[in-house]
């Protein structure tokens, strides 16, 4: 069984340029959570996508936009980068949105830095 | 979202049990509490939840209080490979599977 992986690891931008960042599920999860993580805090929701449909979506811009794909792999697309978007960006994936204890496993993040 | 407090810092001995503890009064009958750990340079990973009953697997127990206003994780015996920042979240079931973080709190284990 393969875990969720994120592409890539690090990467650096300069404001106002745009970025795609990548995620894997987990092998037979449907459900993809994208999480933002600045330094010393905790994650942040962003959005969540289910069977290739936004469900749902915590309090960002939406220059933050998302796709998931029939394989339920992820894109998280930020445009117009600013200096507070440098963060670590987690992906999580699960199996089903429905129910409220089902547990989420998240990839190893992609460093962003915004210059 | 209902919200979380835990002290932003522990430290335990080794081998020692660990009480790492969540006050989340605002929690309504259908939130469930789930513990998260985020080790050093990793994503979170799961740890343990319950709604109710006092809950053990095979890294911690949770134990929540009879007004389930807060609970316990409790680490039985402490080890290096623990040290990570340890996240209560509360998790309405209407929110599907968006989990809102605190800062949680940050464990050091003492050698």
């Amino acid at each position: 069984e393969t875990g969720v992986t994120q592409s890539p690891t690090h990467l650096i931008k300069t404001r106002g340029q745009q970025v795609t960042l990548r995620c894997s599920s987990q092998s037979g999860h449907n459900t993809v959570s994208w999480y933002q993580q600045a330094l010393g805090q905790g994650p942040q929701f962003i959005f969540q996508y289910y069977r290739e449909e936004e469900n749902g979506r915590g309090n960002f811009p939406p220059r933050f936009s998302g796709l998931q794909f029939p394989n339920y792999s992820s894109e998280l697309n930020v445009n117009a980068l600013e200096l507070d978007d440098s963060a670590l960006y987690l992906c999580a994936s699960s199996l089903d949105q429905v129910s409220s204890y089902n547990e989420q496993f998240f990839g190893p993040g992609t460093r962003l830095t915004v210059l | 979202d209902a919200k979380t407090t835990q002290p932003n810092s522990m430290e335990s001995n080794e081998e020692e049990p660990v009480h790492l503890p969540c006050n989340h009064s605002t929690i309504s009958g259908t939130d469930y509490i789930h513990w998260y750990r985020q080790l050093p340079s990793q994503g979170p990973e799961y740890v343990i939840h319950g709604l109710t009953s006092n809950v053990n697997n095979r890294m911690a127990s949770l134990a929540i209080a009879e007004d389930r206003k807060s609970s316990t994780l409790i680490l039985h015996r402490a080890t290096l490979r623990d040290a990570a920042v340890y996240y209560c979240i509360l998790r309405a079931s209407y929110t599907g599977n968006q989990f809102y973080f605190g800062t949680g709190t940050s464990l050091t284990v003492i050698p």
